[in-house]
């Protein structure tokens, strides 16, 4: 059964400070996303990243992704208040050697602090 | 281009009555999944449908079900509801082969 464990669950962060995000998962899987929500609203696609290696990066977020290790980093460089929200990773499974659906972690909720 | 709209956006209800949820993926997409998520689970997939079929299904009773139309447009529905069924249901849309899932602005279901 494939799991998804991201940590931490929490981090209180203050602005202008660097943090990673941590995103494990127990089986192998062809693509792994990286989604924002803010309270009380639905999920906004921040990554997908598809290949061992894979390195994407948006504003103050870059995301990677080592396939090996079953692993993907969320990296927050100079946190800035608009950055708090929760933030989940997801991987895809396989049903058959067709696509199957995403399993998400616990997520991690951010809050950014002045 | 417009995304994928769910209906209603808030609903509450009664325990033992049933609900059905409406998702209107984006133009061209032919595959909705939908998902619950509570504070104590998280989010938990439910079903994905493709053309009209049902591909894939999540771990849940039978009292959620659901539905997809010839145009893409998928339903849920719960029966006899329970407390616990209070929840955010999500659907996300994607199109044959894509890899992105965009999705919809939620449900918001709450049990009394």
């Amino acid at each position: 059964e494939l799991k998804v464990e991201q940590n931490p669950l929490f981090l209180s962060m203050q602005e202008g400070k660097n943090y990673t995000i941590y995103c494990n998962y127990s089986t192998t899987s062809d693509r792994l996303y990286w989604y924002r929500q803010d309270p009380g609203k639905s999920l906004e696609s921040l990554f997908v990243l598809l290949s061992n290696g894979a390195v994407k990066q948006e504003g103050r977020l870059m995301a990677s992704l080592d396939t090996k290790a079953r692993l993907s980093t969320l990296h927050i460089t100079a946190a800035v208040h608009d950055l708090s929200a929760t933030y989940f990773c997801a991987v895809i499974t396989e049903q058959g050697g067709s696509q199957g659906n995403l399993i998400f972690g616990k997520g991690t909720k951010l809050s950014v602090k002045p | 281009k417009a995304g994928v709209t769910q209906t209603p956006r808030y609903l509450i209800k009664t325990r033992g009555q049933q609900v059905t949820l409406s998702c209107s993926p984006i133009s061209g997409h032919r595959s909705v999944s939908w998902y619950q998520q509570t504070p104590g689970q998280g989010l938990q997939f439910l079903f994905e449908y493709f053309s009209e079929t049902q591909r894939n299904k999540g771990n849940f009773p039978g009292r959620f079900s659901g539905r997809q139309f010839s145009n893409s447009r998928s339903e849920m529905n719960v029966s006899t509801l329970e407390l616990g069924d209070s929840a955010l249901y999500l659907c996300a849309s994607t199109w044959t082969g894509g890899y992105g899932y965009t999705f919809g602005s939620g449900t918001r279901l709450t049990v009394v």
